[in-house]
């Protein structure tokens, strides 16, 4: 089975400063994807960034950024230039690719708090 | 485009009862997943929904069921609630199986008293 784990339960960072979230997961398959969510205080959970396993080039999306390292099932996530609004629940997730299986996966999430 | 969405949005029962929570889809989305988010647990894989059928269930008893309608819309159903399964539930929908993307509705807070 597919475990996903965030070992930072809480963490806090400035306003305009980089903060990095780290997630690890275990898994037999080769390919699969990787999720970063975000659940602010009003509890819609939003998509942030997205991976494919299969794809060695980092993904990224304005401020977020990921650190993907396969060999090491490391899937960390950057947020750039932080601002208020980021301050949120987040999620690391993991999907497998095969059909019939495509639960997400979620690790415990860390509470990140950016301070002004 | 109109995201999914959830209703009730906060739904109080007595132990014993039965509740329903209602997710429809993004337009065009014909998978439904329910999530129950629990304080101390994350979020937990219950219900997949694809096309009217039921793909995947998590570790749930089977007092949780569910539907998929033919417009893609999904019904929860929990029976013999129990005070443990007072939770946020959260429905997501995707747009087809190869993008794995999930969009999640804002969530039910259910609470059995």
């Amino acid at each position: 089975a597919q475990t996903v784990t965030q070992s930072q339960p809480e963490m806090s960072v400035q306003e305009a400063e980089t903060v990095t979230l780290s997630c690890t997961y275990d898994t037999s398959e080769n390919n699969y994807y990787l999720f970063w969510y975000k659940q602010p205080p009003s509890r819609q959970m939003i998509l942030v960034i997205r991976q494919e396993a299969y794809k060695q080039q980092n993904a990224t999306e304005n401020r977020f950024s990921v650190n993907f390292q396969k060999a090491a099932k490391s899937f960390s996530l950057k947020i750039s230039d932080s601002q208020l609004g980021d301050t949120a629940m987040y999620f690391c997730a993991f999907s497998n690719t095969q059909g019939g299986s495509e639960k997400l996966v979620f690790g415990k999430g860390t509470k990140l708090t950016v301070n002004p | 485009e109109a995201g999914v969405t959830q209703s009730p949005t906060h739904l109080i029962k007595t132990r014993g009862q039965q509740a329903t929570l209602r997710c429809s889809p993004i337009s065009g989305h014909t998978s439904v997943y329910w999530y129950q988010q629990a304080l101390g647990l994350g979020l937990q894989f219950l219900l997949w929904y694809d096309e009217g059928e039921e793909r995947n269930r998590g570790n749930f008893p089977p007092r949780f069921s569910g539907r998929q309608f033919p417009n893609y819309s999904s019904e929860l159903n929990v029976n013999a609630l129990e005070l443990e399964d007072s939770a946020l539930y959260l429905c997501a929908s995707s747009p087809g199986t190869w993008k794995n993307e999930q969009y999640f509705g804002p969530g039910t807070r259910l609470t059995v008293t």
